[in-house]
């Protein structure tokens, strides 16, 4: 099946920076998504983006699907950004979600 | 609507009892999907219904694994008989369509085998 890297596996950041995550896969992908499991464990979908660019407020993601990547964006960062940033995608014939290990982010006040 | 639904939310349950956790799909959506989540293997999908009937079960990790959708609004995942290496967060998620929607989670069951 595809492989999901996710970089970077942990982030840092204090309030206000901006930050880029990055999501590799192993084949061209599609329904390709980004979710933000927060502290209590929630999974949100952020979006879903299987080529193009699409922006929510201060989050914006974009997909490269025939160079197998995608990259979330996250501007003027809040303490609540905390938690860990999933993307998922299928490739192939498949559109079933396989998961990266994800990119933890903590961010200071 | 109100999101995925799961019970219960928490499951704490000794070594070779039988354990049931339930799901309900968003209304309308004809995909539904179990996930398992641990440190060691991130998340991985253990199996997933179109229509009600299971399409791929080969993430099961093994026969004490089962899961039903006897109707379009509810889910079941079973174990039996418990181990504790079973303890993981189950989520169910659901989607309308194959290729086109997103998948929307519920809060997950946290299971744990003593």
């Amino acid at each position: 099946g595809i492989q999901v890297e996710q970089s970077p596996p942990d982030l840092i950041l204090q309030e206000g920076a901006n930050s880029t995550l990055r999501c590799n896969f192993s084949d061209s992908v599609n329904n390709l998504q980004w979710f933000h499991q927060n502290p209590w464990g929630q999974l949100i979908n952020l979006f879903y983006i299987p080529s193009g660019t699409k922006q929510n407020g201060r989050l914006s993601a974009t997909t490269v699907a025939t160079e197998r990547y995608s990259l979330l964006y996250i501007s003027s960062s809040q303490t609540t950004d905390s938690g860990v940033y999933f993307c998922a995608g299928g490739a192939g014939g498949s559109y079933i979600p396989t998961f990266g290990r994800g990119t933890s982010l903590i961010v200071h006040p | 609507d109100a999101g995925v639904i799961q019970s219960p939310r928490h499951e704490v349950t000794e070594m070779g009892q039988e354990v049931t956790l339930r799901c309900k799909p968003i209304s309308g959506h004809d995909y539904l999907f179990w996930y398992r989540q641990t440190m060691m293997r991130g998340l991985e999908l253990l199996i997933y219904f179109n229509n009600n009937v299971p399409i791929d079960d080969s993430g099961m990790p093994e026969d004490r694994f089962s899961a039903k959708m006897p109707n379009a609004s509810f889910s079941t995942l079973k174990i039996q008989p418990s181990e504790p290496r079973d303890s993981a967060v189950y989520f169910c998620a659901s989607s309308f369509g194959q290729g086109g929607e997103k998948l929307f989670f519920g809060s997950g069951t946290q299971l744990s085998v003593l």
